[in-house]
């Protein structure tokens, strides 16, 4: 069964440093998201992409964060200059299109700024 | 704006036994879905059941099914004969079906104890 993927699993950096977070989307699907869960916290709606464009951005999705599709397979996001509170678990999602459909989840990304 | 409300941070069951976890939300929309998520000690967000608010029939997934009380604003998840497996934090989540707002807005999640 096609699984949404992701990489680093897990990933240590310092405050003010740039970090890449990346994520396969299953292969058919049109719609990509990122969330992020702060530890013992809600999960936190950050970014849609949809047809090489964000769709819809949070307020948490402030200037230094930004997403990217560079190819057909892969999708992006980095964090320009990290905070400590940008420590959290970061999910990618994605959907087929259809308005109906269901988002998948990768197994996600734990970054922890130092 | 929408939310989602999961008033019990924890939960337990013994196993076997049937367990129901509760979500209220609360929306000025008549077109929408509602999902329980699961995220065992992994972390990954597994999808459980899905539930689209025009349909009056709840949904079901073998051990797992909803009771989708659309008046109340209400969402509970209920688990039979559960089982060690079980044990995971879940999540109920709401998303509009208007236009192409396609984000989930979360509860806080009910953390599943399921006792041997």
């Amino acid at each position: 069964e096609p699984e949404v993927t992701q990489t680093p699993s897990h990933q240590v950096t310092q405050m003010g440093q740039e970090v890449i977070l990346r994520c396969v989307p299953i292969s058919n699907h049109l719609y990509f998201y990122w969330y992020r869960q702060i530890l013992g916290q809600k999960v936190e709606f950050l970014v849609s992409f949809y047809n090489n464009e964000i769709s819809e951005k949070s307020e948490i999705f402030d200037d230094q964060f930004s997403v990217e599709r560079p190819d057909g397979s892969n999708f992006t996001l980095k964090i320009r200059s990290t905070k400590l509170e940008d420590s959290a678990m970061y999910f990618c999602a994605s959907n087929p299109a259809g308005l109906r459909e269901t988002q998948y989840f990768g197994p996600g990304t734990r970054l922890l700024v130092l | 704006a929408q939310t989602v409300t999961q008033s019990q941070p924890e939960m337990s069951v013994q196993e076997a036994e049937t367990v129901t976890l509760s979500c209220t939300y609360d929306t000025s929309e008549s077109d929408y879905y509602l999902f329980w998520y699961k995220q065992p000690p992994s972390r990954q967000m597994i999808l459980v059941i899905r539930q689209e608010a025009y349909k009056q029939q709840n949904a079901t997934e073998n051990r797992f099914s909803v009771n989708f009380q659309k008046a109340a604003k209400s969402f509970s998840l209920k688990i039979s004969d559960s089982q060690l497996g079980d044990a995971a934090m879940y999540f109920c989540a709401y998303r509009s079906g208007a236009g192409n707002n396609r984000k989930l807005i979360w509860g806080l999640g009910t953390s599943l104890a399921v006792n041997p």
